[in-house]
C-alpha cells in the first residue's frame, strides 16, 4: 500500500489567495484526520471524518476553514482566504477503526502564507 | 482539556546508550496513549499503542510503559543508534473526545556516532 498520500507537499502562496490540500486515505481505512503543526502549538486536530461524515470539527480555527470527504478515497480542506498565521505544516491520517486504532500519517503539506 | 507534557525538549546521547523519553498528562482517564516518531519533513510514524487497561508495549528495542494513576508514560529505547535520531511524540486519547488525540509537543533526539 502506497500509505496516506497529500498533495502538494509545499505550497506558498500570497495573503488573500485560496488554498486547496489534497489526501487520499490508505484504502479501507474508516476514518481521516486533517491536523495542523506548528512550532508554537505543535500537533492540533483539525477534523475528523468517520465514514466520510465529519464528526467533529471543533478543532477548525474559524470559518476561513472548510474540508470535505466526498468519497472515501479523498479528502479536500481548504482556507479561504489565506492569512500569513495559517502557515503550518497540515498532516492528514487515516485509520481502520478510528480512535481505537493506530493512525497513519500523510507526508504532510508545509503551508506558506506570504 | 488535557495537557501532555514531554521532557526534556531536546536530547543528544552517543551511540549505544539506553535512554528514557518522558510523557506525562494531566487527565488519567485516557482511553490509550501512542508514541511516534517523526523524521525532518515527514510524516508521523507510530511506534507502539498501549490501551488503558495496558501497563507496557514492546517492539525490537522500543518498550514503552503506561502509568495512568500518576499520568506518566515512558518511552525506553535500548542500546541506541544514529538511526534512532528523530523527534518522538506521545499523544493520549480520553474516552470521550470522539477520535481526537491531544499531542505533547515532543522530544527531539539526537543519537551521535
Amino acid at each position: 500500500d502506497a500509505g496516506v498520500i497529500q498533495s502538494p507537499r509545499h505550497e506558498v502562496t500570497e495573503m488573500g489567495q485560496e488554498v486547496t490540500l489534497r489526501c487520499k486515505p490508505i484504502s479501507g481505512h474508516n476514518s481521516l484526520f486533517w491536523y495542523r503543526q506548528t512550532m508554537m502549538r505543535g500537533l492540533e486536530l483539525l477534523i475528523y471524518f468517520n465514514n466520510n461524515v465529519p464528526i467533529d470539527d471543533s478543532g477548525m480555527p474559524e470559518d476561513r476553514f472548510s474540508a470535505k470527504m466526498p468519497n472515501a478515497s479523498f479528502s479536500t480542506l481548504k482556507i479561504q482566504p489565506s492569512e500569513p498565521r495559517d502557515s503550518a505544516v497540515y498532516f492528514c491520517a487515516s485509520s481502520l477503526a478510528g480512535g481505537a486504532d493506530t493512525q497513519y500519517f500523510g507526508p504532510g503539506t508545509r503551508l506558506t502564507v506570504l | 482539556k488535557q495537557e501532555v507534557t514531554q521532557i526534556p525538549a531536546a536530547l543528544s546521547v552517543p551511540e549505544g546508550e539506553n535512554l528514557v523519553l518522558n510523557c506525562s498528562f494531566t487527565d488519567s482517564a485516557i482511553y490509550n496513549l501512542q508514541w511516534f516518531r517523526q523524521d525532518p519533513g515527514k510524516g508521523l510514524t507510530s511506534l507502539l499503542l498501549i490501551q488503558s487497561s495496558q501497563r507496557e508495549q514492546t517492539s525490537g528495542r522500543l518498550n514503552a510503559s503506561l502509568d495512568k494513576s500518576s499520568g506518566r508514560s515512558t518511552l525506553y529505547i535500548a542500546a541506541s543508534q544514529p538511526g534512532d535520531s528523530a523527534t518522538y511524540l506521545c499523544a493520549v486519547r480520553l474516552p470521550n473526545s470522539g477520535y481526537a488525540l491531544n499531542f505533547g509537543k515532543g522530544t527531539s533526539l539526537l543519537v551521535t556516532p
